[in-house]
C-alpha cells in the first residue's frame, strides 16, 4: 500500500489566497522530505528539501517566500503556497524517502 | 551535480513489438537509479531501481531495465509491448554516496505510444 500520501489531491483557489498541502509518511518517520513541482507535459522539477525541526533548503529559482515549507514532524511536511496566481497552476508532489512518492496533489488558481 | 537524459521525448511502437527506452545519467558517485511511470492527471507509479548487484533489474509490469556502467545508461526494455503500457516514463538518479534521505533528480520525461 501507499507509504506516502498527500492532502489535498486537488484543489481550485482564487488568485491571492494561499493553499497548504499536505504531505505524510505513513509508516515510517522522515527527516527530510522533498516537494517536486510539474507543469503539464513536463518533467517533476525539484522545488525545496523539507528539513524535520530546521529551515527548508530551496533549489535555485524557488521563492521561499512564496512556497514556505514546514517540517514540524516527523511524519509531516507541509508546502504552502502563498499569494498563489494562476502561474502557480501545477501538479506538486512530494516524496519522503527513496523512491517513495505521494500521489500529487493538482494546484489550480483562477 | 546529478542529472539524467532522456534523449528521445516519444517513442512509437506496435503491440507485440519489444520496447526500449533510453536513459543515461551523470553523477560522481555510484548512482541508484530509477523508472517510473504516470498515466494521465495521475501520480507516480514506481517501475523498477538500481542499487547494487545484477546489472539486469526486473520491475512490475514485465519491465526492465540493464545498468551499463560504462556507458553510464539504464535503458527501460519490455520483450512485448502492450496498449496499455502506452504513458509517459520518468527515469530517475540519486546520488550512492548520500544517504536515502538526499534528492532525487528526474529526467525530461518519454512518452510510449503502443499502437495496436
Amino acid at each position: 500500500g501507499a507509504v506516502v500520501s498527500q492532502h489535498p489531491s486537488w484543489v481550485i483557489c482564487k488568485s491571492g489566497t494561499s493553499v497548504k498541502i499536505e504531505c505524510r509518511s505513513l509508516d515510517f518517520q522522515a527527516t527530510t522530505m522533498f516537494w517536486y513541482r510539474q507543469f503539464p507535459k513536463q518533467s517533476l522539477m525539484l522545488m525545496a528539501t523539507s528539513n524535520e525541526g530546521s529551515k527548508a533548503t530551496y533549489e535555485q529559482g524557488v521563492e521561499k517566500d512564496k512556497f514556505l515549507i514546514n517540517h514540524a514532524s516527523l511524519t509531516l511536511s507541509t508546502l504552502t503556497v502563498t499569494s498563489a496566481h494562476p502561474e502557480d497552476s501545477s501538479f506538486y508532489i512530494c516524496s519522503a524517502r527513496d523512491g517513495d512518492f505521494g500521489p500529487g496533489t493538482r494546484l489550480t488558481v483562477l | 551535480a546529478q542529472s539524467v537524459a532522456q534523449p528521445e521525448d516519444q517513442v512509437n511502437v506496435a503491440e507485440g513489438n519489444p520496447l526500449t527506452v533510453k536513459c543515461t545519467y551523470s553523477v560522481s558517485g555510484n548512482p541508484y537509479l530509477f523508472w517510473y511511470v504516470q498515466y494521465p492527471n495521475r501520480g507516480l507509479q514506481f517501475l523498477l531501481k538500481y542499487i547494487t548487484g545484477d546489472n539486469l533489474v526486473k520491475g512490475s509490469y514485465g519491465f526492465e531495465a540493464e545498468f551499463n556502467k560504462s556507458q553510464t545508461s539504464f535503458h527501460l526494455k519490455k520483450p512485448s509491448a502492450l496498449v496499455s503500457d502506452s504513458a509517459l516514463y520518468f527515469c530517475a538518479v540519486r546520488d550512492s554516496r548520500y544517504s536515502s534521505a538526499s534528492k532525487i533528480i528526474f529526467g525530461s520525461g518519454t512518452r510510449l505510444s503502443i499502437r495496436p
